[in-house]
């Protein structure tokens, strides 16, 4: 079993849609929790980071983490075709020697219609 | 700024070729890192470091070098290519020590036949 799942998609919405992207993790020790977005033939870019359960809002992004179900969600409001990419959910803990392993999840790929 | 920079954005290889993967960032950031992202695996960690003249083994390690002379530069060796070797490399920095902000190149594209 994979440490982080995330379900594949593809997802296609309309425009003005509410997305929610998820994803579960089995490794309780996961202490930081980011989304990343990566448009065709490019690299992922950061788009959320947070580090305790609840809620982060930035513009039509929020991030939510449930630490408890070790469950984690990426909705995008107001969705447009510019949002039309993969979403990586990626964890990350601190080892006990002080380096870092950050695991990614394979990825959703949304698509926005018009 | 430029930010991650990787060359070649395309290569093509011969089982036994040795190449190298070149990575240079000018933001300074002591933390930088290699993946490569295959069809249904994700981003798997090649080789990391935490500053120059550090570097340590990551998921993947098999079949790769890295070294650091400097901190803008981290290339990536691949000693002798092999097909398992084809996919989708990326290099990455970050300012965080612990490496989770994450800026990424635009990656190289490596087939090995």
């Amino acid at each position: 079993q994979k440490e982080v799942e995330q379900d594949p998609g593809p997802l296609s919405v309309p425009e003005g849609a509410i997305v929610s992207l998820n994803c579960t993790y089995s490794n309780s020790a996961f202490q930081y929790f980011m989304w990343y977005r990566q448009y065709s033939r490019k690299g992922p870019e950061l788009l959320m980071y947070t580090y305790s359960s609840g809620n982060k809002e930035d513009g039509r992004f929020t991030a939510q983490v449930d630490k408890s179900s070790k469950y984690i969600s990426l909705f995008i409001r107001d969705s447009q075709p510019s949002d039309s990419a993969t979403y990586l959910c990626a964890m990350s803990q601190i080892l006990t020697g002080g380096g870092n392993k950050l695991t990614f999840g394979t990825g959703t790929q949304l698509k926005v219609e018009l | 700024n430029a930010g991650v920079t990787q060359t070649p954005k395309f290569q093509v290889l011969k089982t036994g070729q040795s190449m190298t993967l070149q990575c240079a960032q000018d933001m300074n950031h002591e933390y930088m890192s290699w993946y490569r992202q295959d069809p249904g695996m994700g981003l798997r960690l090649i080789h990391y470091s935490v500053g120059a003249g550090i570097t340590d083994q990551g998921e993947v390690p098999n079949g790769y070098n890295v070294s650091r002379s400097t901190t803008e530069d981290f290339p990536l060796r691949l000693l002798s290519a092999a097909p398992s070797q084809t996919s989708v490399y990326f290099c990455a920095s970050s300012y965080s020590g612990h490496g989770e902000k994450l800026f990424f190149g635009s990656g190289t594209q490596l087939s090995v036949l």
